[in-house]
């Protein structure tokens, strides 16, 4: 079955980090780009971060440049997201979503809860 | 940043009605390779979003005909000629010409 699964999720105070997985299979993992988006409880979606195929080339949403890191391990078919010095404003389901440009495959989400 | 301006709010629709979303941008989403990068997602309540339309006006595999995406530069829009049960949701427009990319704020649709 093609999917995305995420994990990592939780309840973190401000400040603290947490690194968030992404699960591919059913598909050519390190034949596309892969993204995070994120959505606050009761608001719309926000693009966070892309990673090209191989991870060479990688790009931030202003509000989470350089406290958010994202990479990819081809080799295990899994996408990650390293978030650091969180804050409340981070509060968000994190989805890991396919996509070179248009999002074709998007996981169920985590949630980050920040307080 | 390009902003991503969704009207209405929400829509209230009956069954086999049509429905209409707009999309506008706050700068031409037409890329410098031709092509405009504008997409729509139904968002169902409890779910992630799903793509509907990629490039203004592209149907992704599997979605229903009665969904469709027009308009060009600044304006888009997203058309649903006959509003069936399983339409409800948020619909977001995406564009991913510039980066960062942007969505819309979202359009809540609902059945009277």
């Amino acid at each position: 079955e093609v999917q995305l699964v995420e994990s990592g999720g939780g309840l973190v105070q401000p400040g603290g980090s947490l690194r968030l997985s992404c699960a591919a299979s059913g598909f050519t993992f390190n034949s596309y780009w892969m993204h995070w988006v994120r959505q606050a409880p009761g608001k719309g979606l926000v693009w966070v971060s892309r990673v090209n195929i191989d991870g060479s080339f990688i790009s931030y949403a202003d509000s989470v440049k350089g406290r958010f890191t994202s990479s990819r391990d081809n080799a295990r078919n899994t996408l990650f997201l390293q978030m650091n010095s969180l804050r409340a404003e981070d509060t968000a389901v994190y989805y890991c979503v396919r996509g070179v440009d248009g999002f074709d495959l998007w996981g169920q989400g985590t949630m980050v809860t920040v307080s | 940043d390009i902003v991503m301006t969704q009207t209405p709010l929400s829509l209230s629709v009956t069954p086999g009605q049509p429905a209409s979303i707009s999309c506008k941008s706050s700068q031409s989403l037409l890329h410098s390779d031709g092509k405009t990068y504008l997409y729509w997602y139904l968002q169902r309540p409890g779910q992630p979003p799903q793509l509907l339309i990629y490039e203004v006006s592209n149907r992704f595999s599997g979605v229903p005909a009665r969904f469709s995406g027009s308009g060009s530069g600044t304006d888009f829009t997203l058309k649903i000629s006959r509003v069936e049960a399983e339409d409800v949701g948020v619909y977001h427009c995406m564009q991913s010409t510039q980066v960062p990319l942007t969505f819309g704020g979202g359009t809540k649709v609902e059945i009277k």
